[in-house]
């Protein structure tokens, strides 16, 4: 369970861009996504969720895609700020596993002015 | 405010000692939970509890022991702390199956 060897996946974008950053769930069963942000020395923070019903949800500047078929889930970030930069996490959920978040390594967004 | 809290921020400690993290919580949640974060910011769930049952116990060296004394509160004990113990330990709580919510973390240090 731990991370050696395995670096942290950075997406670099300009202030004012669009920000896509994806994520490759392991569960088929999984039925609830969550998209966290983690700001640094924070705790992660909630940002969006999405429930396997739906293929998008829409937040203020925030979507998130999701994708059954291949198993893949997308955030993206519109008009991205420098108070975007942050370490952004998928997490995936399903019943049957004392609802235990699966967690993604995450990816580092780098936003430059 | 309404959040999830932790005591201490900090921690710096020898390899050896016994040490203790406490978590609360006021937003009325019933599940708690106990993350390690590596330096490579991997999260890693180690103990939950609902309603002060243990529920998730994931592969943990036996020298952490969590205790939830009420269903606000989720503290975890290291016993003989190593070097690899050196890490953020981040508390969380929620309604069973429901949105995580994170604490500021701890950040421990053994030397």
């Amino acid at each position: 369970g731990e991370s050696v060897g395995l670096h942290l996946p950075t997406l670099s974008v300009q202030e004012g861009d669009n920000s896509i950053i994806n994520c490759a769930y392991s569960n088929s069963a999984s039925d609830y996504f969550i998209w966290y942000k983690q700001e640094s020395g924070k705790g992660p923070q909630f940002i969006i969720d999405i429930r396997s019903n739906m293929d998008k949800r829409q937040g203020q500047r925030v979507t998130v895609l999701l994708n059954k078929t291949v198993k893949h889930l997308s955030l993206q970030i519109a008009a991205t700020q420098p108070g975007d930069s942050a370490v952004y996490f998928c997490a995936e959920n399903f019943a049957g596993n004392n609802r235990k978040l699966i967690w993604g390594l995450g990816t580092s967004l780098a936003v430059n002015p | 405010d309404t959040a999830v809290s932790q005591t201490p921020k900090y921690l710096v400690t020898q390899m050896g000692n016994d040490k203790s993290i406490k978590c609360e919580q006021n937003l009325g949640h019933d599940t708690m939970y106990w993350y390690k974060q590596d330096s490579k910011k991997f999260l890693k769930i180690m103990f939950s509890y609902n309603n002060k049952e243990l529920i998730i116990n994931e592969t943990v060296p036996n020298r952490f022991s969590p205790k939830s004394p009420d269903k606000a509160h989720l503290n975890l004990h290291i016993n003989s702390l190593e070097l690899g113990d050196s890490a953020v330990y981040f508390c969380a709580s929620s309604r069973q199956g429901e949105t995580q919510y994170f604490g500021p973390g701890t950040r421990l240090l053994v030397l």
